[in-house]
Parts: structure tokens; C-alpha cells; sequence
């Protein structure tokens, strides 16, 4: 059945890099997206790719996407303590259905 | 402006109680959605709404019902509340279809005994 796989933590020092991988299964996929949530607050939607892109460059944030290996990831550049947070990963299987992963709680380090 | 809101924040019911969750959205979006979160998983669907008098359900449906008399209004009613129904739930809403623009409301904490 679908489902979208992710790492449950990453730890990074401040000033580095963070890279959050994510697998999912459904290859007809129309949308990919990435969630933030903060503690006590709702997901926020920070960036989403088409599933005929590549990459997906958003300031600090650069999405990568390998359809081939039905592979996601999120880079955050300069990584900061306010981007600690969750992230989840979804996808898009058509019509109003979403499908998320389980989150990756980032701690970053200062 | 709002966005989406969600009361109560938190509830603390015993099993076989009931309770209405109320979402609001101040935005004009014709979908709204239902969605409960629990530990070491994603987000699950339980109803949503493609506009005003209409429901559907999602993937977890089982023990919820909806209502959505008002565009701006979604509502989602426990009529007898069961322990596995303790878990966070998000409301969120989206112009249209396409779900890259979905907002999400800060969350409503329930805890059923």
C-alpha cells in the first residue's frame, strides 16, 4: 500500500547543514511536500515539488527529488535553532488524499 | 485575518462521553479536512469537505461524524469517546484540489479516559 518513510530524528550543530531523507512508494505521486511543525502549533507548509521536477531551490531550502528511487530529501542551508521543529514528508496520490510520514524532529545545537 | 483556528485546545473526556470539535477558517476555502496525529505517525484523514452541505470520508472515518452547514465552519462530532480516540487533531483547509495549499490550525489536544 502507500506509504511515505522518514527518520524519526536528526541532530545538527548551528551553521551546518541538514539534510532530512524521506522514501515513499506511490509512484504516481503528483505532489510532494514538506511540512514544519513547531511545538504546540499546527504544520506549516514550507516547500512542495512536482513530481516532474528535479530539484526545487527555495532560499535556504533545496528540495531533491529521485523518481527513480522514489526518494525525497530537504536540505536546510545555515541551519539555525529556530529551525528546530518536525518535519514531515508528503505526497499527493491524487484527488483529496494525502499520505505523511511519521516526522523528523530536527534539534539543532548551538 | 485568523487563518484557521480550532477550539477547544485541550479536553479531557471519559470513555463513552461525547464532544463537537469546532474548526473555523476566515479565508473562503472550499475544502476543509479533519486530520488526528498520533505518536510515530503521520497524519491520518479522517473526513473532509469539498464545500458547504458536503462531507466525504477519509481513512480513519470509524467512531467520527462531520458536519459543515457553514462554509467557514467544519465540525467534528465524537458521539461516545473511546480511549483510542486520544490522540491531537488538525483541521485544515485549502482553496481547491490542489493540496500544496492546505493551512492547519494549531490543534485540538484530546485525552480520553
Amino acid at each position: 500500500g502507500e506509504d511515505v518513510e522518514q527518520s524519526l530524528f536528526l541532530s545538527v550543530r548551528e551553521g551546518d547543514s541538514s539534510v532530512i531523507n524521506c522514501t515513499y512508494t506511490d509512484s504516481s505521486s503528483t505532489y510532494l511536500y514538506w511540512y514544519k511543525q513547531e511545538p504546540g502549533a499546527g504544520l506549516q507548509l514550507l516547500t512542495y515539488i512536482f513530481s516532474n521536477m528535479d530539484m526545487k531551490q527555495d532560499q535556504r531550502l533545496t528540495v531533491l527529488l529521485n523518481k527513480k528511487d522514489k526518494h525525497l530529501s530537504l536540505r536546510i542551508a545555515d541551519t539555525q535553532t529556530g529551525d528546530s521543529a518536525i518535519y514531515f514528508c508528503a505526497e499527493a496520490t491524487g484527488g483529496f488524499k494525502t499520505i505523511f510520514g511519521a516526522g523528523t524532529r530536527l534539534f539543532v545545537k548551538a | 485575518n485568523a487563518g484557521v483556528t480550532q477550539t477547544p485546545k485541550f479536553r479531557v473526556l471519559k470513555t463513552g462521553q461525547s464532544m463537537t470539535l469546532l474548526c473555523a477558517q476566515d479565508m473562503n476555502h472550499e475544502y476543509m479536512y479533519w486530520y488526528r496525529q498520533d505518536p510515530g505517525m503521520g497524519l491520518r484523514l479522517i473526513h473532509y469537505s469539498v464545500g458547504e452541505g458536503t462531507t466525504a470520508k477519509g481513512e480513519v472515518p470509524d467512531g467520527y461524524n462531520v458536519s459543515r452547514l457553514k462554509k467557514q465552519n467544519f465540525l467534528l462530532g465524537l458521539e461516545s469517546a473511546a480511549p483510542s480516540q486520544t490522540s491531537v487533531y488538525f483541521c485544515a483547509s485549502s482553496y481547491g484540489a490542489r493540496q500544496e495549499t492546505q493551512y492547519f490550525g494549531p490543534g485540538t489536544r484530546l485525552l480520553v479516559l
